[in-house]
């Protein structure tokens, strides 16, 4: 199994382009999400989607739209790209590993975006 | 608001040396606690967490409800602990996540 997969793994932008961070996992899970990581200022969650179909804000979502796809994909759209946005985008999923196991979080690599 | 509060940026210390990560966090009910280690350029990954009160690579951390504490402790640290350190509790379906504390373990 993959686990938990993003694409690109690095871009950089222009101020006012848009794109899509694409997500995808393997495990079955019902629930994802997407975090932006800042120095200081740990992982803070931009919306996630407790199930197919359901996408909710989370901390920090001005600026930024999801898709979910289908249950494996999980999508993170900037229509407008400004130089705040730049930081470093992690995907998620939550779920048991195994059978009657703990929920857990996992993460996927990470994209690295730049914005000039 | 659910918080977590990590008051570390960063810690220094020598190997073999113990070491204390700390986190407090702000919930009225039963807390669910974790911690989550980054190493250098890759990805975040599920350290331990305070329901399975286990030891994973010499690591551990008790939840002390008093002190709204869930501190993250080893005896003798190694150059491979150097990471960053994430502490975070669970909401619902989110998990709430610290500020990060960067631990680097000095030969």
């Amino acid at each position: 199994n993959a686990g938990v997969t993003q694409t690109p793994k690095f871009q950089v932008l222009k101020t006012g382009q848009s794109m899509t961070l694409q997500c995808a996992q393997d495990m079955n899970h019902n629930s994802m999400y997407w975090y932006r990581q800042d120095p200081g200022m740990g992982l803070r969650l931009i919306y996630y989607s407790a199930s197919e179909g359901t996408t909710d804000k989370g901390e920090v979502p001005n600026g930024y739209n999801v898709s979910r796809l289908n249950k494996r994909e999980f999508s993170l759209r900037l229509e407008s790209a400004a130089p705040s946005q730049t930081s470093v985008y992690f995907c998620a999923s939550s779920g048991t590993a195994l059978a009657g196991g703990q929920e857990t979080q996992y993460f996927g690599p990470g994209t690295r975006l730049l914005v000039l | 608001a659910q918080r977590v509060t990590q008051p570390e940026k960063l810690l220094s210390v020598f190997k073999g040396a113990p070491v204390e990560l700390k986190c407090n966090y702000s919930y009225s009910g039963s807390p669910e606690l974790f911690w989550y280690v980054q190493y250098s350029r890759q990805r975040l990954q599920l350290l331990l967490r305070h329901i399975s009160r286990e030891s994973i690579k010499g690591f551990t951390a008790d939840l002390n409800k008093g002190e709204t504490s869930f501190h993250l402790k080893k005896p003798f640290a190694q150059e491979e602990d150097s990471a960053m350190y994430y502490c975070a509790s669970r909401h619902t379906d989110k998990l709430i996540f610290g500020t990060g504390t960067r631990l680097q373990v000095f030969p």
